[in-house]
C-alpha cells in the first residue's frame, strides 16, 4: 500500500443511517485532515489531528463525529446525515502541521458520499 | 475575510502555453501551493512557492508575488492528461491551508 487509502469510494445512506469513511496513511505522517469537497467550491477544512490529537474543529455539526485512534488511521463517523451533506470526502496528511513544505498535504482519492 | 480567487474554467489546445492566476487575501502569509486533480480524483501536489520568483519544474513553473498578493502556474506544451482542476491554496498567520475554488482547464487537440 502507498500513499493515503481511504474506503469506501463510494457510499449511498438514508438519512437515518449510521456509516463510517476510514482512511489509512503509510507516509508516517503526523498530521491528518479531513475535507468536504462540493462542486464549484473550495475544499472546507473540516477536522485536523497531529499526533492523535484533536487541533481543529470547523463549525463542523456534529452529525459527523471524527476519530483518530493512531497517526496512521483517521475515521469520520456519520448519522442522521442531511441530503445537502452530499459530497466528497477527502482525506489528507502531512508530515507537519505548520510551516513550510513539510506541511505539504497528501491526499487520498475520496468517497463519494449520496444521502438520500 | 479570507479569499483566493481563481478564474472558474479556461481553455487551451494541444501543444500551446497556458498560465492560470490566483490572487489572495488572507490574514498573514506562509507559503502557496499549486495543486492538480483530475475529474474524481485525489488532489496531487504541484508546487510550493514562500519566495518571490519563478519555481521551475519540468513543463510546469510557478511564480510568486507577495507584495501583489498574486500567484500563477504556467503550463508548457499542453497535454490532454493536462485537463484537471488546478487548485491554488494558501497557508495563512495561523498555518491554516486557505483553499480556492480551482480553476477547470480544458485541452482540446
Amino acid at each position: 500500500e502507498t500513499g493515503v487509502t481511504q474506503t469506501p469510494r463510494h457510499l449511498v445512506m438514508g438519512m437515518t443511517n449510521k456509516k463510517s469513511l476510514k482512511c489509512e496513511q503509510h507516509l508516517g505522517h503526523n498530521a491528518m485532515y479531513w475535507y468536504k469537497q462540493s462542486a464549484k467550491k473550495p475544499l472546507e477544512l473540516m477536522f485536523v489531528y497531529n499526533f492523535k490529537e484533536q487541533t481543529e474543529n470547523n463549525s463542523v455539526p456534529s452529525r459527523f463525529s471524527p476519530e483518530c485512534p493512531n497517526s496512521s488511521h483517521l475515521f469520520l463517523h456519520l448519522h442522521t446525515l442531511q441530503p445537502e451533506d452530499s459530497a466528497l470526502y477527502l482525506c489528507a496528511s502531512s508530515q507537519e502541521l505548520a510551516g513550510g513544505p513539510t506541511d505539504t498535504q497528501y491526499f487520498g482519492p475520496g468517497t463519494r458520499l449520496t444521502v438520500l | 475575510g479570507q479569499n483566493i480567487d481563481q478564474p472558474t474554467e479556461m481553455t487551451a489546445t494541444e501543444g500551446a502555453i497556458v498560465q492560470i492566476n490566483c490572487t489572495y487575501q488572507t490574514s498573514g502569509f506562509n507559503g502557496l501551493f499549486w495543486y492538480q486533480q483530475h475529474a474524481g480524483e485525489a488532489p496531487t501536489f504541484l508546487s510550493y512557492n514562500v519566495l518571490d520568483g519563478l519555481e521551475e519544474k519540468g513543463r510546469f513553473s510557478s511564480f510568486l508575488s507577495r507584495s501583489k498578493g498574486y500567484s500563477y502556474l504556467l503550463l508548457k506544451e499542453l497535454q490532454m492528461k493536462d485537463s484537471a482542476s488546478y487548485l491554488c491554496a494558501v497557508t495563512d498567520s495561523n498555518y491554516q491551508l486557505i483553499w480556492g475554488a480551482g480553476t477547470k482547464l480544458i485541452i482540446k487537440p
